[in-house]
């Protein structure tokens, strides 16, 4: 069975530019999850979704973060305008269910020089 | 609210010898898991076990093994006869009615 799914695994880019990420989960996980991981920190949520809804996006700073679930299965993640702030590694995890266990991609690393 | 305490930072040891990663958790949920992580250096959280709150009977898998204690709220991971492939971060997670949250996760070193 494929894993958690994400593209790009890097990027780099200059303050202000747009940037997005993309992340497949499990095929059949309804629960999806966008977290930020900053150097020496545990993952922090930014937002989950429940099939196609957003049900805990408190944490998305919505002023440049903007996130979208089509169908229900693949997720996009974007940040415009980019900060030197943002650089951080980018994770998707996804769960068959919210308190199920959840399954981690292996990130992308964003850069904002 | 819930939260994870991790409260050792680093650890090294030298292979072959036991380590016992600390998780402390706090929750207000009747129900709920406990987790942990692994996240070597490739950078991929790797999920090793999921303990729920009415199972307190601890377990061993292979040279890993599990004391979880709710009257302490305690969840510590246990890697017998440690080995160089064990250096990673290994985070702690307590999962209920809201929230999924992480630990600040611990830096294991196995030395050579």
């Amino acid at each position: 069975e494929a894993g958690v799914v994400q593209s790009p695994r890097y990027k780099i880019i200059e303050k202000k530019q747009p940037v997005a990420f993309w992340c497949n989960p499990i095929s059949g996980h309804n629960t999806l999850y966008w977290y930020l991981q900053n150097l020496g920190q545990g993952p922090e949520l930014l937002i989950r979704y429940e099939n196609e809804e957003a049900v805990d996006d408190s944490q998305l700073p919505k002023d440049r973060f903007s996130a979208e679930r089509l169908k229900g299965v693949d997720s996009t993640l974007k940040i415009q305008p980019a900060e030197l702030g943002d650089s951080a590694v980018y994770l998707c995890a996804s769960s068959l269910e919210r308190i199920d266990t959840q399954y981690f991609g292996p990130g992308t690393r964003l850069t904002v020089l | 609210a819930q939260k994870v305490t991790q409260a050792q930072t680093e650890i090294s040891v030298v292979e072959k010898e036991d380590v016992t990663l600390d998780c402390v958790y706090e929750t207000r949920d009747t129900t709920y898991y406990l987790f942990w992580y692994k996240q070597p250096p490739s950078g991929e959280l790797v999920f090793l076990i999921r303990r729920n709150s009415f199972d307190e009977q601890n377990e061993i898998s292979g040279r890993y093994s599990w004391n979880f204690q709710k009257s302490t709220s305690s969840f510590n991971f246990t890697i017998t006869a440690s080995q160089v492939v064990d250096s990673a971060v290994y985070f702690c997670a307590v999962s209920g009615t809201y929230k999924y949250i992480f630990g600040t996760g611990t830096r294991l070193k196995v030395l050579a």
